[in-house]
């Protein structure tokens, strides 16, 4: 039972145009993830919110910005984004407390 | 750097019961060992987690050496469904969650 929702789980675009992923858990879980999938299946961590407080912030190009409302919210922006942002984006969620995640379905950006 | 190191691919048959180990010679005594599982178009799923002792659910049998260099998770009665991409993490008591995932052990199971 999916209990992470992330929108769209597909998106097309071309070069230069700006992208967002939205992504909601009903987990009542306090911290939120952004991972990404590239073509070779390697998930590596962009960022991951604390009740609202960014915590981890590896090092992407800046044309990535994550966003947080509320802690059962987490969207992702990608401002002209570029060939190599093709992949898919995987949102989870937890409690800081135990390494147990719960991910998303994924969503999966090509551009062209 | 990898800290973790599993077999790139492993096959079973239905029924059997799959052993899928991982080394973590490097280990540190406070850095916990998960599996999580991962089939095409889904996110990764949890799938059990230990520190020392052994330890089983639902899914699977954790199986930690004494000296927590090695790990092996135990798949009883493998089905089709159990054909999965499996990663076996370690992530650090405390922390902030920043779990790395590797390539995994990817497991067919046949008919």
């Amino acid at each position: 039972e999916t209990a992470v929702f992330q929108t769209p789980n597909y998106h097309v675009t071309q070069v230069g145009n700006e992208v967002s992923f939205n992504c909601k858990q009903t987990l009542g879980h306090d911290t939120m993830y952004w991972y990404k999938q590239d073509s070779k299946k390697l998930l590596k961590i962009m960022f991951s919110y604390n009740n609202k407080q960014l915590i981890v912030n590896e090092t992407v190009p800046r044309r990535f910005s994550p966003q947080s409302s509320d802690k059962a919210h987490l969207n992702l922006r990608i401002k002209s984004v570029e060939p190599e942002d093709s992949a898919v984006y995987l949102c989870a969620s937890s409690y800081l407390s135990t390494g147990q995640l719960y991910f998303g379905e994924g969503s999966k950006l090509t551009v062209l | 750097d990898a800290k973790t190191t599993q077999p790139d691919s492993m096959e079973s048959t239905e029924g059997e019961t799959v052993h899928l180990p991982c080394s973590h010679a490097t280990i540190s005594g406070n850095e916990y060992i998960y599996w999580y599982r991962q089939v095409p178009l889904q996110g990764p799923e949890y799938v059990t987690h230990g520190l020392q002792q052994n330890t089983t659910n639902s899914m699977a049998f954790l199986a930690i050496a004494s000296d927590r260099k090695s790990s092996t998770l135990i798949l009883p009665h493998v089905s089709l469904r159990d054909a999965a991409v499996y990663h076996c993490i370690l992530r650090v008591a405390g922390g902030n969650n920043k779990l790395t995932f590797g390539q995994g052990t990817v497991l067919s199971v046949i008919p």
